[in-house]
């Protein structure tokens, strides 16, 4: 299984509403990541855990919150959003964080109303 | 910020001939170059990387050519085909960094 699951694939939510994307991966890989990536712009890195520890957070606003509940699941809770956080969140994991071979999800699309 | 970056924003290639993608970085620093191919509506695939201290790399149909002098990345696709047509973004990970850090893509048409 060469597979990183996230779901949901698309939510829409409102400036007030409280939601989580999920990302799962079966092959036990050690590090996973957060990706945000606008319409014809690369993925940009948000989040990185190693471990199931957090280790680089790239200045990402308290509305996100990662949470790596074990070796195979990562969560993105989302609160008090902007519009202009719409956009694809990506997941990916990868064996350690010294790779450089991500294998990404298909990412949710996200949009903010 | 971004370290790496595309000259051209998209490429038309003709079936069958060999597509040649740029990429210009900025961080001498960067441990491994690395190439992700983003087809429409699916995460990033990786392609292909090469590390710093090499100049050229091959995989099957592709080769990565790294000129430091320049600091120069391109990724060469032999015999492209409809299969190929994706955003490709260039890629950087520094050393010890736990970080991938991609630069902009450049959309690859294939003409029939």
């Amino acid at each position: 299984d060469t597979e990183v699951t996230q779901t949901p694939k698309h939510l829409v939510m409102g400036m007030t509403n409280k939601k989580s994307l999920k990302c799962e991966q079966h092959m036990g890989h050690r590090a996973m990541y957060w990706y945000k990536q606008k319409a014809k712009k690369p993925p940009e890195l948000m989040f990185v855990y190693s471990y199931e520890k957090l280790s680089i957070n790239e200045s990402v606003p308290s509305r996100f919150s990662p949470e790596c509940p074990n070796s195979s699941l990562l969560n993105l809770h989302l609160h008090a959003l902007q519009p202009e956080d719409s956009a694809l969140y990506l997941c990916a994991s990868s064996p350690s964080t010294g790779s450089t071979e991500a294998f990404f999800g298909q990412g949710t699309r996200l949009t903010v109303v | 910020g971004e370290s790496v970056g595309l000259h051209l924003p998209t490429l038309s290639v003709q079936e069958g001939d060999n597509s040649i993608i740029n990429c210009a970085y900025s961080n001498s620093a960067s441990d491994y170059f690395i190439w992700y191919k983003q087809e429409s509506g699916k995460g990033p695939q990786f392609i292909i990387d090469i590390r710093s201290n090499m100049d050229k790399r091959q995989g099957q149909r592709v080769t990565v050519l790294l000129n430091k002098t320049v600091k120069h990345l391109s990724l060469q696709i032999a015999a492209t085909q409809p299969g190929d047509s994706a955003v490709y973004f260039c890629a950087e990970k520094g050393r010890g960094d736990d970080k991938i850090i991609f630069g902009k893509g450049t959309r690859l048409h294939i003409l029939p």
